[in-house]
């Protein structure tokens, strides 16, 4: 994997129902894995920085894990909420100092 | 605590004309990142400024330059604008040693016609 990519693209889901999506990144030279959540006409909010593997992190109803080893990373919400409908966006970096490489993040839709 | 500013909010611009887009980071970094986000993409990482020196390229040609002043705030500018380079244009910040979590601003919706 020579570039970070979410899966899917889009996701519609019923309010209430728990759902999960992916992030695929390059497993060499890595430091570590951002999740954000991005809601139109605002700033990309951070969730979660995670740079271990086997890294498990929680916030809320929305918790995430990481295996650097094979280069993945799940973001998992549970009783999806209208307000949790946004761009989720993942992006890793090589080193403290580097730029992150954005995937190019899953368009999430909670229906009533 | 103010978060991430940036200025102007919405621009349009003829091509081959320059534009400077600003930054406020949030209070206490010292660390400015540009990323340049196109329809249907995910942002793209321009450079880094720390130490009001440009830290780290991203693949962007020398039309995008920045600049970082004595109180961290930054600016992005471009020549000779191309009808490509329509985008928003996100500002991040950050504080070396807490993970280089990178706090977002709303970002510059640039149109370039």
């Amino acid at each position: 994997i020579l570039n970070v990519e979410q899966s899917p693209q889009s996701l519609h889901v019923q309010e209430g129902d728990s759902t999960n999506f992916t992030c695929s990144f390059p497993s060499s030279n890595f430091y570590a894995l951002h999740w954000y959540r991005w809601e139109t006409a605002k700033s990309p909010e951070a969730l979660f920085v995670m740079t271990l593997n086997g890294d498990e992190k929680k916030k809320g109803r929305i918790s995430a894990t990481l295996n650097t080893k094979e280069g993945y990373s799940y973001l998992y919400i549970k009783g999806s909420q209208p307000e949790d409908s946004a761009t989720y966006l993942c992006a890793s970096s090589g080193g403290g100092a580097d730029g992150l490489t954005f995937g190019k993040g899953t368009h999430l839709i909670i229906q009533p | 605590d103010a978060g991430v500013t940036q200025s102007p909010t919405h621009l349009i611009k003829t091509r081959g004309q320059q534009v400077t887009l600003r930054c406020s980071p949030k209070s206490g970094h010292d660390t400015v990142s540009w990323y340049q986000q196109a329809l249907g993409q995910g942002p793209q990482f321009i450079f880094q400024y720390y130490e009001e020196e440009e830290r780290q390229r991203g693949n962007f040609p020398d039309r995008f330059s920045g600049h970082q002043f004595p109180n961290y705030s930054s600016e992005l500018n471009v020549n000779a604008l191309l009808l490509g380079d329509s985008a928003l244009y996100l500002c991040a910040s950050s504080l070396p040693g807490d993970g280089y979590e990178q706090y977002f601003g709303p970002g510059t919706r640039l149109t370039v016609t």
